[in-house]
């Protein structure tokens, strides 16, 4: 079936733009994560959902990053004006379950580059 | 705070060589443990995991045992492939309301003919 999906999959920034991130998780997966990648890094958690909800966002690096899953399925990062630093791959994953251990799926990312 | 610390790359290794990826962590409690691969050009892909002491993930030739007394989870694999040439990930989690993972650095692994 098919997997979790992102696009762009590559988006260029001019430094104090707005952009949107899109993820699409399996169907019927209950938990989405957002993680962000810097170049020659380990994926580092930004934000959580349960559904529509936003469990965790302990990770969000500024109140310039928000998300939003409104329905339980698609979820959008957005990032308003956007500085260098925040240039990295955005990865969104998802699970099946709540809880538990469960297997995260990853989309192949959206690349962010601002120049 | 929660950490895992993987051995730095690249692994250069010719085919049917034996791998060890080297990886330990720093947590409270009693995490569980993952490989994840990303291949060119592809998303991540759970390799392997292990959800208590002692237990032993293993996939594609691929092992790892959870030690806790050493905190450690070496990725393992007998004869390596051009195939295998990717990068590898270890990461942690605690599962629970969150079930957030922690990863490393990532090691890449280039396997030559």
């Amino acid at each position: 079936g098919a997997g979790v999906s992102q696009s762009p999959r590559y988006k260029v920034a001019k430094r104090g733009q707005d952009v949107a991130l899109r993820c699409d998780p399996i169907s019927g997966h209950v938990s989405l994560f957002w993680y962000q990648q810097a170049l020659g890094q380990g994926p580092e958690f930004l934000t959580y959902f349960q559904n529509e909800a936003q469990l965790d966002k302990s990770g969000l690096p500024s109140d310039r990053f928000f998300a939003e899953r409104p329905e339980g399925s698609v979820s959008t990062l957005k990032i308003q004006r956007t500085q260098q630093e925040d240039s990295a791959v955005y990865l969104c994953a998802s699970s099946l379950q709540r809880w538990g251990t469960d297997t995260q799926y990853f989309g192949p990312g959206t690349r962010l580059t601002v120049l | 705070g929660n950490s895992v610390t993987q051995m730095e790359g690249p692994v250069t290794l010719s085919e049917e060589a034996f791998l060890t990826i080297n990886c330990t962590y720093t947590a409270t409690g009693y995490p569980s443990l993952f490989w994840y691969v990303q291949y060119p050009g592809e998303g991540l892909q759970l390799l392997l995991k292990a959800t208590k002491a002692d237990d032993k993930g293993s996939n594609k030739g691929f092992e790892a045992t959870y030690r806790k007394e050493t905190t450690s989870f070496h990725l393992e694999k007998g004869s390596v492939q051009v195939s295998d040439s990717a990068v590898y990930f270890c990461a942690l989690s605690y599962g629970g309301a969150t079930n957030k993972l922690i990863f490393g650095t990532g090691t890449l692994l280039a396997v030559q003919p």
